[in-house]
């Protein structure tokens, strides 16, 4: 079984300040985890994926995420907001031999001016 | 390339009524998904097709619900009646493989509205 938990619903931050966007997985294997995100209107896009290979994961418009093991966590980074970074973010696990994934609740990013 | 394309945008129909949705995919990817996403909460998987085979339809509401993915490429979602409470954005993704997991690319979704 594998579930994944936000542990924020709502982040507010001012542009040009760091953004955090917390994620806590469980998975009884060692899993895939995936960020996406989805502004209005628009389909959900990834942002970044770990695989087991390097543990900290670059993806795309500045973010990064950072694999802890012995946390189980998966959090979301990016130095420095942008107005265009507003948009609902959903982390992801997914099993490596099942192809099942499970989304968490979301994270909705307010970035301020 | 384009993209996962999902019709229609928009649905709004009344109670018992019937609704279909219909999704093509990328080019070339064998795996197609369809997610129910309500208000304020993530996608929930409700079946997923490898080629024209349902692999996982476990969360399908099997008495209203049904799919198909008729030679492996588009997929038509339907429900029959509906309930007020199938209001939600019905998601279609696809994938090159699940095995090890892999991106999923999203459409943007129908939005039905049951009165």
């Amino acid at each position: 079984a594998q579930s994944v938990t936000q542990l924020d619903s709502h982040v507010s931050v001012s542009e040009g300040t760091p953004v955090l966007l917390r994620c806590n997985y469980s998975s009884s294997y060692s899993p895939s985890l995936f960020w996406y995100v989805q502004h209005p209107n628009k389909g959900l896009q990834l942002l970044l994926k770990y695989t087991s290979a390097a543990t900290l994961v670059k993806g795309i418009n500045g973010f990064e995420a950072e694999f802890k093991k012995s946390e189980t966590s998966f959090h979301l980074t990016k130095p420095s907001a942008h107005m265009s970074d507003a948009a609902e973010y959903f982390c992801v696990v997914s099993e490596p031999n099942a192809g099942k994934s499970t989304f968490g609740d979301g994270t909705t990013l307010t970035v301020k001016p | 390339e384009a993209g996962v394309v999902q019709s229609p945008r928009y649905k709004i129909i009344e109670k018992k009524q019937p609704v279909a949705f219909w999704c093509n995919p990328i080019s070339g990817h064998n795996t197609l998904y369809w997610y129910r996403q309500n208000l304020g909460q993530g996608p929930e998987l409700l079946i997923r097709y490898e080629n024209e085979e349902a692999v996982d339809d476990s969360q399908l509401p099997k008495d209203r619900f049904s799919a198909e993915r008729l030679k492996g490429v588009d997929s038509t979602l339907k429900i029959q009646p509906a309930e007020l409470g199938d209001s939600a954005v019905y998601l279609c993704a696809s994938s090159t493989r699940t095995i090890p997991p892999d991106t999923q690319y999203f459409g943007p979704g129908t939005r039905l509205t049951v009165l």
